[in-house]
């Protein structure tokens, strides 16, 4: 597809369990990013991929979260024991190498019962 | 790390007016300044970016300004249209690494 597609598009499940949210850059982007939004605010930060190393996993909140890329390309973002907080909207954007423009996905709603 | 400031967070014009949507920032290390357009389950969509060798930049209605020394920019809408209804973030950052978002600005044009 032409741009960064995630999915799923929503995810409803209980507190406790664990979850898992794929997103698929643009094709040749080499840095992805994962942006959580709670609503009424901003994106902020999780995590920054360039290539298949984390390149800054300093807005990962707790241990309970973790996010892979493994050929650097496709992303998985994991969270274990999730929890009511943890609902929001998880978004993922990719970009060229170097200071260039992020094109972010539609987001994959979390809602944690 | 940066501190992205967005004022005000709701705005309503009418079709045809002006809008404008202010930032500041604190790192003085940040030279790169996008805004994102965000419309109702939707991704944020650049509309416009700035670099910090650059004061002012238009693209048709919308223009951004940029003051390095006070820190802070702007986004300016003119001749306003019902299609501009949707919420706004600035974001700031440096060369590289993540962008530090603005809290958002719902804009309402009333026809």
């Amino acid at each position: 597809g032409a741009g960064v597609s995630q999915t799923p598009s929503n995810k409803v499940t209980e507190k406790g369990k664990y979850v898992e949210l794929r997103c698929d850059p643009i094709s040749g982007h080499t840095a992805l990013y994962w942006y959580r939004q709670s609503l009424g605010q901003g994106p902020e930060f999780l995590i920054y991929f360039q290539g298949t190393g984390a390149a800054d996993d300093s807005g990962l909140p707790n241990d309970r979260f973790f996010a892979v890329r493994p050929e650097g390309s496709v992303s998985t973002l994991k969270i274990q024991r999730t929890e009511r907080g943890d609902s929001a909207v998880y978004l993922c954007a990719s970009s060229l190498n170097g200071p260039r423009e992020l094109f972010f996905g539609e987001g994959s709603r979390l809602t944690v019962l | 790390g940066e501190n992205v400031e967005q004022h005000p967070s709701t705005l309503s014009v009418q079709e045809g007016d002006s809008a404008v949507i202010k930032c500041t920032y604190s790192d003085s290390a940040s030279n790169y300044f996008p805004w994102y357009k965000q419309e109702l389950g939707k991704g944020p969509q650049l509309i416009i970016d700035i670099r910090s060798n650059v004061g002012e930049k238009k693209d048709q209605r919308i223009a951004v300004t940029l003051n390095k020394t006070a820190k802070h920019f702007s986004l300016h809408i003119t001749e306003t249209q019902p299609e501009d209804s949707a919420v706004y973030f600035c974001a700031a950052r440096q060369t590289l690494g993540r962008l530090y978002f603005g809290r958002g600005t719902q804009l309402t044009v009333w026809p």
